[in-house]
């Protein structure tokens, strides 16, 4: 079974705090994705990687970075945490242009 | 851009009877993938059923099929004998095939709240 872990479950950071948020795929998938959800609005994707450090912008890329220096994980960083950052976080990965294996989920909150 | 549209942000319907969540899309592609994802209370996003554009034949997966009507840009689920253990959002989510390196992420709906009434 393919297998996507996120670091954590649940996080607390404050404003103005640098956040990272790590990912790790088993299968090694040469695609990566991280998707933010909100209640009413589905999955966004932020940004997507289809190699070891290479990354393309998603839909909502503001306020976030992403690093892939190995296969297997990609990372996604907060520069600076706002509130409107609270939400959850998705991580996936897939063998294009097959379906995309999801991991559990961060819920981020930001005080 | 693709948009995906979910009309119906909740259904229920009873244990054992069938139920169809509905998702309509648009695109300028001819070939792409649409997907219908399900993500229970645990949070854990599930594939539930995909269809290439390019096959005419709805995609089943025991109790779940799809009606795909690429003329109209319309990819409804329907879920025959519905289990309490369906429970779920439900979204469905669209990606365009390519050709070549790269890749692509999903473009969602906003999703459906299924609710099994026992």
């Amino acid at each position: 079974d393919v297998k996507v872990t996120q670091s954590s479950r649940y996080l607390v950071k404050r404003t103005g705090e640098k956040v990272f948020l790590e990912c790790v795929q088993d299968m090694d998938h040469e695609n990566m994705f991280w998707y933010r959800q909100d209640p009413g609005l589905g999955l966004r994707l932020i940004y997507f990687s289809y190699d070891v450090k290479m990354k393309e912008k998603g839909d909502i890329p503001e306020g976030y970075s992403v690093s892939r220096e190995k296969k297997e994980r990609f990372s996604l960083i907060l520069e600076s945490a706002s509130t409107n950052q609270t939400s959850m976080y998705l991580c996936a990965s897939s063998v294009s242009p097959h379906e995309q294996y999801f991991g559990p989920g961060t819920r981020l909150t930001v005080t | 851009a693709q948009t995906v549209t979910q009309s119906q942000p909740e259904m229920s319907v009873q244990e054992a009877e069938t139920v169809t969540l509905s998702c309509t899309y648009d695109t300028s592609e001819s070939d792409y993938y649409l997907f219908w994802y399900k993500q229970p209370p645990s949070r854990q996003m599930i594939l539930v059923i995909r269809q290439e554009a390019y096959k005419q034949q709805n995609a089943t997966e025991n109790r779940f099929s799809v009606n795909f009507q690429k003329a109209a840009k319309s990819f409804s689920l329907k879920i025959s004998d519905s289990q309490l253990g369906d429970a779920a959002m439900y979204f469905c989510a669209y990606r365009r095939m390519y050709s070549g390196g790269g890749a692509d992420g999903l473009t969602f709906g906003k999703g459906t709240h299924l609710i099994i009434q026992p």
